[in-house]
Parts: structure tokens; C-alpha cells; sequence
């Protein structure tokens, strides 16, 4: 069955360092999500892209993040400058359509020293 | 105030017993998931609904529209059900989820 995966599973960086968290969302999907939990807390939605171009973003989704579909198969999100307050587990989610189903990755657990 | 609610946040069970849990949302939506967290983190996605009723398996996930309420049960739950079950909800064309905090699942053997 196919799945989305992401890389890393687990990323450990310096406050002010930019990671890049990878994502191969399932093939034929067309919606794709970032999603973010700190620890013991919920699920909160980071941002949606669709058609090469971000769709929605929430109010967490400030300067610092981007996302890029850079060859038709990886999708990415960057944190320019980390800090503390990013540690969380971040899960990309992929959809064949808006009123379909969000398959979930593995997720990445970042942890920012 | 939370725009999606669970209850209970903790719930404990015996092996074969039924599971209720239950998710209200305070505004209008167009469709309704139903997650399932397992103790490492991964997401799996359980159902997702409009209206109505479906059933996988042991899972049955119901909703109704005029209350916001839905609720997820489990028939004869097993220890490998245990895990944190989540409810999200989408709301119009947006395309983001807005997510409960889950309900924690244990079932003792």
C-alpha cells in the first residue's frame, strides 16, 4: 500500500539553524499538508499546498517557515532561524483530493538545543 | 473555548468490552476525521465523514450534523486498540484540520 514518508525521523539542532524537513507525499496526491504537535499537546495545522502554491496557512506559519515542491516528488519545510519553541514532531500529510482522506507520515521529531 | 471538544480525555477498558468516545464541535463543517495515534507518534487516518454512519472492521464512526456531535466506537476492543484517538474537522473549502487533544486509550488484557 502506499504510504507518505519523511526524513528524518529525528533532527537535532542549534536555536538559530535552518533545518529542512523532507517529505515523499503518495504519488498520485495532489493536496499536501504540514502539521506540527509539541509534546503533550494537540495536532496543529501549519500549512496546505496545492497546485505549486501554498492554499491555507495558519498563524503559526510566519516568516521563518517555507514550504517548496522542488522536483514533482519531494515536498519540503524549512525553518530559517530555529528556535527553542520549535521542538515538536512535524507529520506531512498528502490527499488525492480536498474531501478525501489525509494519510499521514511517519513524522519528524525535531528537537531544537 | 475549544472548537473541538473530546470526551473522555482518558478511558480505560477491559479487553472485550464497547468503546464510546466522543467529539462536539462548536461551528459548521463539511467533513469530520477520525485518527488514531499509536504510542510512537505515527498518524493513521480511521474515517473520515460528512453524514451518517460507516463501519471498518470493529470501528463504527457516527455524526450528526444538527448536534455537531460525533462519536467513534470500538466492539469487542483489544489491547492493540490502545492508543490516542483523535477527532478533526474541516470546516467549509479551508483546507486545514483543527484538531481535538485526543482521547487515551488503554485496554487491559
Amino acid at each position: 500500500e502506499p504510504e507518505v514518508t519523511q526524513t528524518p525521523s529525528h533532527q537535532v539542532t542549534q536555536m538559530g539553524q535552518e533545518v529542512i524537513l523532507r517529505c515523499v507525499p503518495i504519488s498520485n496526491h495532489l493536496y499536501f499538508y504540514w502539521y506540527r504537535q509539541i509534546l503533550g499537546q494537540k495536532v496543529e495545522f501549519l500549512v496546505s499546498f496545492y497546485n505549486n502554491e501554498i492554499s491555507e496557512k495558519s498563524e503559526i506559519f510566519d516568516d521563518q517557515f517555507s514550504v517548496e515542491r522542488p522536483d514533482g516528488s519531494n515536498f519540503t519545510l524549512k525553518i530559517r532561524s530555529t528556535k527553542l519553541e520549535d521542538s515538536a514532531m512535524y507529520f506531512c500529510a498528502s490527499s488525492d483530493s480536498l474531501a478525501e482522506t489525509q494519510y499521514f507520515g511517519p513524522g519528524t521529531r525535531l528537537l531544537v538545543l | 473555548k475549544n472548537e473541538v471538544e473530546q470526551s473522555p480525555q482518558n478511558l480505560t477498558a477491559q479487553e472485550g468490552e464497547f468503546i464510546t468516545i466522543n467529539c462536539s464541535y462548536s461551528v459548521g463543517i463539511s467533513a469530520l476525521h477520525w485518527l488514531q495515534q499509536h504510542p510512537g507518534g505515527g498518524i493513521v487516518s480511521l474515517f473520515m465523514l460528512s453524514s451518517g454512519k460507516k463501519k471498518h472492521g470493529r470501528l463504527i464512526a457516527t455524526i450528526n450534523i444538527q448536534e455537531k456531535h460525533s462519536s467513534l466506537h470500538i466492539t469487542a476492543s483489544h489491547p492493540r486498540d490502545s492508543a490516542v484517538y483523535i477527532c478533526a474537522v474541516r470546516r467549509g473549502s479551508n483546507y486545514k484540520l483543527t484538531f481535538g487533544k485526543g482521547t487515551l486509550l488503554t485496554v487491559n488484557p
